[in-house]
């Protein structure tokens, strides 16, 4: 079945980095561009990034641009969010999601602290 | 960016109708037909529960339905369950970007 399963998320601190991953598979990954999704603690979904099925093209969110950078492998069906320069804004809880004319298929999500 | 518009909550009883309305502007909402629904139980993952304005996918129950009208749209769920209790939100295609609405909690009574 189709799934998404995202890793990497924990307590960092301020200033810090971190990078996770999202591992998909019961779908043809390189066909479908991929998102990131995060929400924090109480809040609503915001929307962070997208990246083309190719890879070709991504674009962030305001709140994220030039500290995030997505990727992925295609060769590995893997999707990547690597956060730089940690905010305590940032603490969520971030879901990789499938495109499909907007997310369709989400992962549980992995939860990122900012915290010293 | 800005954020979608939605009511805060709206409520009905069992067997009722409630619409959640969504607004944005003619850049995403009104500029496209690709808005999403999404419910969301409790430290659970969004579901998508309609795509496309007014598709539903595979297994969500025909319910759910969504219109939209300009720049504003709209999900109603018909005939309101014990287990439609949940907070919803839109989403819309937006260009280079993905925009959502802040969310609207389901209550039944």
């Amino acid at each position: 079945q189709v799934q998404l399963v995202e890793s990497g998320g924990g307590v960092v601190q301020p200033g810090r980095s971190l990078r996770l991953s999202c591992a998909a598979s019961g779908f043809t990954f390189n066909i479908y561009g991929m998102h990131w999704v995060r929400q924090a603690p109480g809040k609503g979904l915001e929307w962070v990034a997208v990246i083309w099925y190719d890879g070709s093209n991504k674009y962030y969110a305001d709140s994220v641009k030039g500290r995030f950078t997505i990727s992925r492998d295609n060769s590995k069906n893997r999707l990547y969010l690597q956060m730089n320069s940690l905010r305590a804004e940032d603490t969520a809880v971030y879901y990789c999601a499938r495109d499909s004319s907007n997310p369709d298929i989400w992962g549980q999500g992995t939860l990122v602290t900012v915290s010293s | 960016q800005s954020t979608l518009t939605q009511p805060r909550s709206v409520s009905g009883s069992p067997g009722q109708s409630v619409t959640i309305s969504c607004t944005g502007t003619s850049s995403d909402v009104g500029g496209y037909n690709y808005v999403s629904w999404f419910q969301q139980h409790p430290g659970k993952a969004p579901k998508s529960m309609i795509y496309d304005v007014t598709k539903r996918p595979s297994g969500v129950p025909d319910r759910f339905s969504g219109s939209k009208s300009g720049n504003t749209a709209s999900l109603t769920i018909s005939g309101l369950q014990a287990e439609d209790e949940a907070d919803y939100y839109c989403c819309s295609y937006a260009g280079s970007y993905t925009v959502f609405g802040g969310g609207t909690k389901v209550t039944v009574l």
